[in-house]
């Protein structure tokens, strides 16, 4: 079975660039989270969905971070305007419909912005 | 106070060895407790899953939850290189959002 599917793996781009980091859940998964990774805040819940909707955005940075689940089989994150302080790795994870059900991992994306 | 503590690390202990990793937490509403496995630019993997207190083990791996002290612990039995990875620790309320800790890099040497 194919696992979450994160693109790009990497990404470098200038500041101020709009970036986009895309997500494909597994199938049948009705949950999906969007994590960001760095070394000194470790791995942070940035915005999760619940079948396509938005439940929690508490940990979108600001504005410039906007994130949508336009059907079951894909989400976008993307950060606009960008800035240095954005490098870090974003992960995707989703899970299946019941609560006690493991959230499973993309790769990630590693994020560079100059 | 953070919400979860662990100790970055590295630790390396020599094949074979008992590891014993650890996180202290200080909200004493979370139940949910879980053990994640992260190998190096991959995403993280789930290895235990614990509901409330008490021990849970799965072939080589042990998880304890003390929540009296606020204290979690993972046990690795038999070390092996391949156990080489950050250990995350993670809880949560609801069993919806989960707060990780930082990682313990384990390097398992042979």
């Amino acid at each position: 079975d194919a696992g979450v599917i994160q693109s790009p793996r990497h990404e470098v781009t200038e500041m101020g660039q709009e970036v986009t980091l895309r997500c494909k859940p597994i199938s049948g998964h009705n949950s999906l989270f969007w994590y960001r990774q760095t070394m000194m805040r470790g791995l942070e819940l940035l915005i999760y969905f619940n079948n396509n909707v938005p439940i929690d955005d508490s940990g979108m940075p600001e504005d410039r971070f906007s994130a949508k689940m336009p059907n079951a089989s894909f989400s976008t994150l993307k950060i606009q305007p960008s800035e240095p302080r954005d490098s870090a790795v974003y992960f995707c994870a989703s899970r299946g419909p019941y609560s006690n059900q493991p959230q499973h991992f993309g790769d990630g994306t590693r994020l560079s912005i100059l | 106070q953070k919400e979860v503590e662990q100790d970055p690390g590295p630790l390396s202990v020599p094949e074979g060895a008992i590891v014993s990793l650890n996180c202290t937490y200080s909200n004493s509403a979370f139940q949910y407790f879980m053990w994640y496995r992260q190998y190096s630019r991959k995403g993280p993997e789930l290895l235990m899953y614990t509901y409330s207190s008490g021990n849970k083990e799965d072939g080589r791996f042990t998880a304890q939850v003390d929540k009296s002290s606020k204290y979690i612990s993972l046990f690795i039995r038999d070390s092996q290189p391949s156990d080489s990875a950050t250990y995350l620790c993670a809880m949560s309320v609801r069993d919806d959002k989960i707060i990780f800790g930082k990682g313990t890099r384990l390097h398992i040497l042979p």
